[in-house]
């Protein structure tokens, strides 16, 4: 199974309200991401977990709160959005080989469908 | 910032030409990857190129590697209304940031019949 599934597809909130967005992958993948993307911009890395574990946060705003409950499981809890957070937002996973393997490094990303934000 | 330029921003070819998509980059690199996005939808990975390989084939595409230059160039072939999507150039820092990609400005492809 090379894929990874996100759920829902559309979601529209107000600005009070609390919602999930999830994302799941059975590759035995052990690094997965949350990326932010813009109509015509590139994905913007968000969280990086690596083994369960946050390894890095590109200084999200507190308002977006990721969690990763197991290993094929990561979840992107919302909440107080504005209307600019309105976007794709993608999750990937990839296998991780962590930090000075040099040529070894290898981390083709497998992306999810995008859960399509709208914030009212 | 590390985000790589590419170049041309919109390309429009018939089908059957080839298509070159040109990516530069800033900082030193382990590999650099190509990915293709249908309008909307998730990243597909195209192709791997190490920093110590200059080009690389797949199918019908080829992508070279100048680290001189921090450039990079993937070419597609003999083009199919199939390859109509954006495509995009992505770098991982070298030293130990190994698992953080960070994704080019993307050439958006239409291939018309």
């Amino acid at each position: 199974d090379t894929e990874v599934t996100q759920t829902p597809k559309h979601l529209v909130m107000g600005m009070t309200n609390k919602k999930s967005l999830k994302c799941e992958q059975h590759m035995g993948h052990r690094a997965m991401y949350w990326y932010k993307q813009k109509a015509k911009k590139p994905p913007e890395l968000m969280f990086v977990y690596s083994y369960e574990k946050l390894s890095i946060n590109e200084s999200v705003p507190s308002r977006f709160s990721p969690e990763c409950p197991n290993s094929s499981l990561l979840n992107l809890h919302l909440h107080a959005l504005q209307p600019e957070d309105s976007a794709l937002y993608l999750c990937a996973s990839s296998q991780w080989f962590g930090a000075g393997q040099g040529y070894s490094s290898y981390n083709e990303q497998f992306f999810g469908p995008g859960t399509r934000l709208t914030v009212l | 910032s590390q985000q790589g330029e590419e170049d041309p921003q919109a390309l429009s070819i018939q089908e059957g030409e080839n298509a070159t998509m040109n990516c530069s980059y800033k900082t030193s690199i382990n590999n650099l990857q190509w990915y293709r996005q249908n309008s909307g939808r998730g990243l597909v990975h195209l192709i791997l190129i190490r920093s110590n390989e200059r080009e690389k084939h797949s199918g019908r595409l080829r992508v070279t590697l100048d680290t001189s230059k921090k450039s990079s160039s993937l070419l597609i072939t003999a083009s199919r209304a199939a390859d109509t999507a954006s495509y995009f150039c992505a770098t991982d820092g070298s030293g130990g940031t190994a698992s953080k990609l960070t994704f080019g400005t993307g050439t958006r492809l239409q291939v018309t019949l």
